[in-house]
């Protein structure tokens, strides 16, 4: 069972904070890990990917991973009201027929 | 281009109905994919397929089938609706290659409800 651990939360946190989103996972067989951002009754879209340990950033995002320990976060900086959103990490298994494992979500509200 | 459309956006069944779940997609992806998104959880894959005519069971894949006679289209069907089944679905689709420049595109979601 490839499985994924992610903190539901909710997390409220004031405009400007520094957000950090983290899931855990035990199976070595994942390559790869992506964060998707879920709005209110839409589909999850792409926010990073990565595929080696150590930090990866995209403007006010930073993915780091850590694959001795198992352990992949998510860093938002200068935190806005639109990034309120449920945040879900994914695991990438399968080769060049590649799926997805997802955590539960973290469901963020940023407040201004 | 409209990516991946689903519909209905919402449908509420009764106990023992069938439906059919529609996904098109107009990106000429080989790969589509149906989740199921319960309250709380995480997205769970009940089928995908890497090409017209090809189809395989994801991780919860009981009281659903799927079909893909063509690259566009990838429907859902249930049979006899149970209440366990009330979720969230999402199709996406991606194109042939590597994980590193194949991003998944998911639609807009069908809410089901059965009651």
């Amino acid at each position: 069972q490839k499985e994924v651990e992610q903190d539901p939360g909710p997390l409220s946190v004031p405009e400007g904070a520094i957000v950090s989103l983290n899931c855990t996972y035990s199976n070595s067989a994942f390559q790869y890990f992506m964060w998707y951002r879920q709005y209110s009754r839409k589909g999850p879209e792409l926010l990073m990917y990565t595929y080696s340990s150590g930090n990866k950033e995209d403007g006010r995002f930073t993915a780091q991973v850590d694959k001795s320990s198992k352990y992949i976060s998510l860093f938002i900086r200068d935190s806005q009201p639109s990034d309120s959103a449920t945040y879900l990490c994914a695991m990438v298994w399968g080769g060049s027929n590649y799926k997805l494992t997802f955590g539960k979500g973290t469901l963020l509200t940023v407040n201004p | 281009n409209a990516g991946v459309t689903q519909t209905p956006k919402f449908r509420i069944l009764k106990i023992g109905q069938s439906m059919t779940l529609q996904c098109a997609q107009d990106m000429n992806h080989n790969y589509m994919y149906w989740y199921r998104q319960d309250p709380g959880m995480g997205l769970k894959l009940i089928y995908y397929s890497v090409g017209a005519g090809i189809t395989d069971k994801g991780e919860v894949p009981n009281g659903y089938n799927v079909s893909r006679s063509t690259t566009e289209d990838f429907p859902l069907r249930l049979e006899l609706a149970a209440p366990s089944q009330t979720s969230v679905y999402f199709c996406a689709s991606r194109p042939l290659g590597d994980v590193r420049n194949t991003e998944a595109f998911f639609g807009q979601g069908t809410r089901l409800t059965v009651v």
